[in-house]
């Protein structure tokens, strides 16, 4: 497996453009997170997936942000639009579900580097 | 409810010398515990874990971590640094939930 594959790896925009990012996880996995991480928040989970249905969005800072996951391969990040804070790198993660002692934790797609001047 | 404390937000070690970085966590359940480890401009990848079977968990680069249960703790360690360990790790927590609960990081510094 590939793994988690992320894209763009960087992303350059202007504030008040719309901004995507992509996301495919691992095949089988039932959990789709996607992170934020600046140097000032650190790590912040804005939503994930169970089975392509949005479970927790309540990490998303606000309305400009909308994530979706219309099939179990893809799941999109959308900003619009974009403001000079949201510029962070962008992490999606995967995950299967976890069972009596046996949990394999989530694995981490490269980032997507996003920057709003 | 579950948490997760790092007790140091940056450790500084000589080349060659034993790694220590504390880990101590809080769960209502029986917790599956991770380190993960972040190189600068890189992902984050899993270094270790441990799921309740052997309390000392083998990684990745020669390190490992212990659960204590009665110290509700998870400490990574590395008998020897190696340059190449200069990052950022974090310990994670899930406890029966399908989020997990991440640790603010350490930084650690390899000095030659």
């Amino acid at each position: 497996d590939a793994g988690v594959i992320q894209s763009p790896r960087h992303e350059v925009t202007e504030m008040g453009q719309e901004v995507t990012l992509r996301c495919k996880p691992i095949s089988g996995h039932d959990y789709l997170f996607w992170y934020r991480q600046t140097m000032m928040r650190g790590l912040e989970l804005l939503i994930y997936f169970n089975n392509n249905v949005p479970i927790d969005d309540s990490g998303m800072p606000e309305d400009r942000f909308s994530a979706k996951m219309p099939n179990a391969s893809f799941s999109t990040l959308k900003i619009q639009p974009s403001e000079p804070r949201d510029s962070a790198v962008y992490f999606c993660a995967s995950s299967c579900l976890p069972t009596q002692g046996r949990d394999y934790g989530y694995t981490f797609g490269s980032g997507t580097r996003l920057t709003v001047v | 409810a579950q948490s997760v404390t790092q007790l140091d937000s940056h450790v500084s070690v000589s080349e060659g010398t034993p790694v220590l970085l504390r880990c101590n966590y809080s769960s209502s359940y029986s917790p599956s515990l991770f380190w993960y480890v972040q190189h600068p401009n890189k992902g984050l990848q899993l270094l270790l874990k441990y799921t309740s079977a052997a309390t000392l968990v083998k990684g990745i680069n020669g390190f490992e971590a212990e659960f204590k249960k009665s110290e509700t703790s998870f400490h990574l360690t590395k008998p020897s640094a190696h340059m190449s360990d200069a990052a950022e790790y974090f310990c994670v927590v899930r406890g029966g939930y399908q989020k997990v609960t991440f640790g603010t990081g350490t930084k650690l510094q390899v000095i030659p």
